[in-house]
């Protein structure tokens, strides 16, 4: 079974260009989950879709953020327009339907905007 | 609101001894899980051990083991025989199930390295 998969690993962009990340969760999980890492802090919870429904999008910094989850099988994440601070490691997990289910995460994307 | 506290920025252990990595946890809620995560150097984030919040035996997963301290809200990590593979960032995280739906809250995080 393969994991979650993100695109790109990478990506270094300048300040107010945006960027699209790509989340492709577990096969058969209907939970998907955006997590994000700045540098030094804790990993900060984004959100969280349940198929193709936003359940919680309490941790979005702003509205420069947009997530995706059309036909509830991969997600993305646009930053539009990127600022300084939305560098960072995003991370996107899935779990496949339960409370109890634990969180499965991707390798993570690397954003910095210079 | 919930909180995780990893008192320890890094930690060094000898091959092959066993290693402890603290966390302690903030919630008022009864039901509650709590996890530990590997990130290794090269990024990925690895599910490595569960603990449940009404579970009455500690966790164990291979070499991993959880020390839950439910009175104390303590769940260290627990690696015994460390292996140079160990060496990693590893998070300890909590959940609480909120209408059967739930995030993550994590800690900062310990840098574990192993020496030969």
């Amino acid at each position: 079974e393969a994991g979650v998969t993100q695109f790109p690993s990478h990506s270094v962009i300048e300040k107010g260009q945006t960027v699209t990340l790509r989340c492709d969760p577990i096969s058969g999980h209907d939970n998907l989950y955006w997590y994000r890492r700045v540098m030094g802090k804790e990993i900060k919870f984004l959100l969280h879709f349940v198929k193709e429904s936003k359940q919680d999008e309490s941790g979005m910094p702003n509205n420069r953020f947009l997530a995706e989850r059309t036909g509830g099988t991969y997600s993305t994440l646009k930053v539009q327009p990127a600022e300084l601070e939305d560098s960072g490691v995003y991370f996107c997990a899935s779990s496949r339907g339960l409370a109890s289910d634990t969180q499965y995460f991707g390798p993570g994307t690397r954003l910095t905007v210079l | 609101a919930q909180k995780i506290t990893q008192t320890q920025p890094g930690m060094f252990v000898q091959e092959k001894e066993a290693v402890t990595l603290d966390c302690t946890y903030d919630t008022s809620d009864q039901s509650y899980g709590l996890f530990w995560y590997k990130q290794p150097s090269s990024g990925e984030m690895i599910f490595l051990i569960y603990q449940g919040s009404y579970d009455e035996q500690n966790a164990t997963e291979g070499r991993y083991s959880l020390n839950f301290q439910k009175a104390r809200k303590s769940a260290n990590l627990v690696i015994s025989a460390s292996q140079l593979g160990d060496s990693a960032m590893y998070f300890c995280a909590m959940r609480i199930p909120n209408s059967g739906y739930s995030t993550l809250t994590f800690g900062k995080g310990t840098m574990l390295l192993v020496s030969p």
